[in-house]
């Protein structure tokens, strides 16, 4: 059973840093592409940033309003795909999912939530 | 940017009748080689996204079969045969045929 386990949400000041994990099991994780996906409270999807490929061609994909300051990366190793997120901001506060595929977007995880306040 | 188009915004449906979401495309969701990634997905309340269609007309595993979703090119529609109580939610069309991948503004499914 493939399963996509979140973790790192927190609440934290504007400007500051925080990382997210997401724990994958229940499928070969490196040959899988993985995305982040947010929602903000009481609002629609939007999509965050995708990693693809493994070793020397993994690519990295970023919405614009995150470029620059969000990094993706992934531990093929340990099943484990992350979100570096650096200078937030209010505006970043939303449910963050875990997800898997690149063109088969096929599951979500539960979410974990980051809340930028002052 | 791809943008996708839902209408209606909101549907309120009497149980056992059919209903009906669009999502219009601000351009083909034909890939370069030669599939439509185009996805349906619902969420009921208090749960993550769940894939229901994807590259337009496919269902996924465990899906019901009053789900279906056809189109092409730039125009999709996802159709419930018969709306259930558990079908209540949000649905969204999402493209993955390019990036940045864009979501439809989610359509909220009622029951009258």
């Amino acid at each position: 059973e493939v399963q996509l386990v979140e973790s790192g949400g927190d609440l934290v000041q504007p400007g500051g840093s925080l990382r997210l994990s997401c724990a994958a099991s229940g499928f070969i994780f490196a040959d899988y592409a993985m995305n982040w996906v947010r929602q903000a409270p009481g609002q629609g999807l939007e999509w965050v940033s995708s990693t693809t490929g493994r070793g020397d061609y993994i690519t990295t994909y970023y919405a614009d309003s995150v470029k620059g300051r969000f990094t993706i990366s992934r531990d093929n190793s340990k099943n484990m795909l992350y979100l570096q997120m650096s200078s937030l901001r209010v505006e970043d506060t939303a449910l963050y999912f875990c997800v898997k595929g690149l063109f088969l977007i096929d599951y979500w995880g539960r979410g974990t939530l980051v809340t930028v306040s002052s | 940017d791809i943008v996708l188009t839902q209408t209606p915004v909101s549907s309120p449906v009497t149980l056992g009748q059919p209903a009906s979401i669009s999502c219009r495309s601000s351009q083909s969701l034909v890939h370069s080689a030669g599939k439509t990634y185009l996805n349906w997905l619902q969420q009921r309340p208090g749960q993550p996204p769940r894939l229901l269609i994807y590259q337009a007309s496919n269902r996924s595993s465990g899906v019901p079969d009053r789900f279906s979703g056809s189109g092409a090119g730039t125009d999709f529609t996802l159709k419930i045969s018969r709306v259930e109580a558990e079908d209540v939610g949000v649905y969204y069309c999402m493209q993955a045929t390019q990036f940045p991948r864009t979501f439809g503004q989610g359509t909220k499914l009622e029951i009258k």
